[in-house]
């Protein structure tokens, strides 16, 4: 067990709604990162949050966003769904800025159908 | 931009055999390094990292990676393979200059044959 927990495990949703991903992070790690994990495109970090703050974007799309609460916990908030949007989407969380390695919670796979 | 590559999507051993999971970092400059491991419905497990010092990195379950700047190298290796390590494995940079978030290889699926 990391110590990183994301709800729920499983979503399964139709094209065009919205959905809310929910990560709780490791106790007293202030950095939480978002990836997507998809068979075409890998592992793909979207966003990172440190204590709040928006810190670092990679391939996040425009009808995806993210926050992180004052209680450390993050939303990514994924609108307008395509079928291309299935994947795993996993949440990770770091004391700092990650130089000892992030760690992973379980995921939530999304099927969007 | 910065690239993992690892070579192999899947490799098969056998009980008891060398692991040796390759992977190349493109970067003139050394990044950090890890090797994640994930399991069937899991999420991602770290393995081991390198961030500076001592280019053998020892991690857990035995497995350990090398750092070699010259190759830009960080492959992966575990002297007896055992049939829990089934699983499929990830390496990572961490650019420098970034704020932590990591650059992943395509990752290496390894089965252990009885």
């Amino acid at each position: 067990d990391s110590g990183v927990t994301q709800t729920p495990k499983h979503l399964i949703t139709a094209t065009g709604q919205r959905v809310t991903l929910r990560c709780s992070p490791r106790s007293g790690d202030l950095s939480v990162y978002w990836y997507q994990q998809s068979l075409d495109q890998g592992l793909q970090f979207l966003i990172q949050y440190y204590n709040g703050e928006e810190r670092a974007k990679g391939n996040i799309l425009e009808r995806f966003s993210a926050q992180q609460f004052p209680d450390l916990h993050s939303e990514l908030n994924l609108s307008s769904l395509e079928l291309g949007d299935s994947a795993l989407y996993f949440c990770a969380s770091s004391v700092g800025e990650g130089t000892g390695g992030a760690f992973f919670g379980q995921g939530t796979r999304l099927t969007v159908v | 931009a910065q690239s993992v590559t690892q070579l192999g999507s899947h490799v098969s051993v056998s009980e008891g055999a060398l692991v040796l999971l390759r992977c190349n970092y493109s970067s003139s400059v050394p990044p950090y390094l890890f090797w994640y491991v994930q399991y069937p419905n899991q999420g991602l497990q770290l393995l081991l990292k390198y961030t500076t010092g001592a280019t053998l990195v020892k991690g857990i379950n035995g497995f350990e990676a090398e750092f070699k700047k010259s190759e830009t190298s960080f492959h992966l290796t575990k002297p007896s393979a055992h049939m829990s390590d089934a699983a499929e494995y990830f390496c990572a940079v961490r650019p420098l200059g970034s704020q932590g978030n990591l650059i992943f290889g395509k990752g290496t699926k390894l089965s252990v044959k009885p």
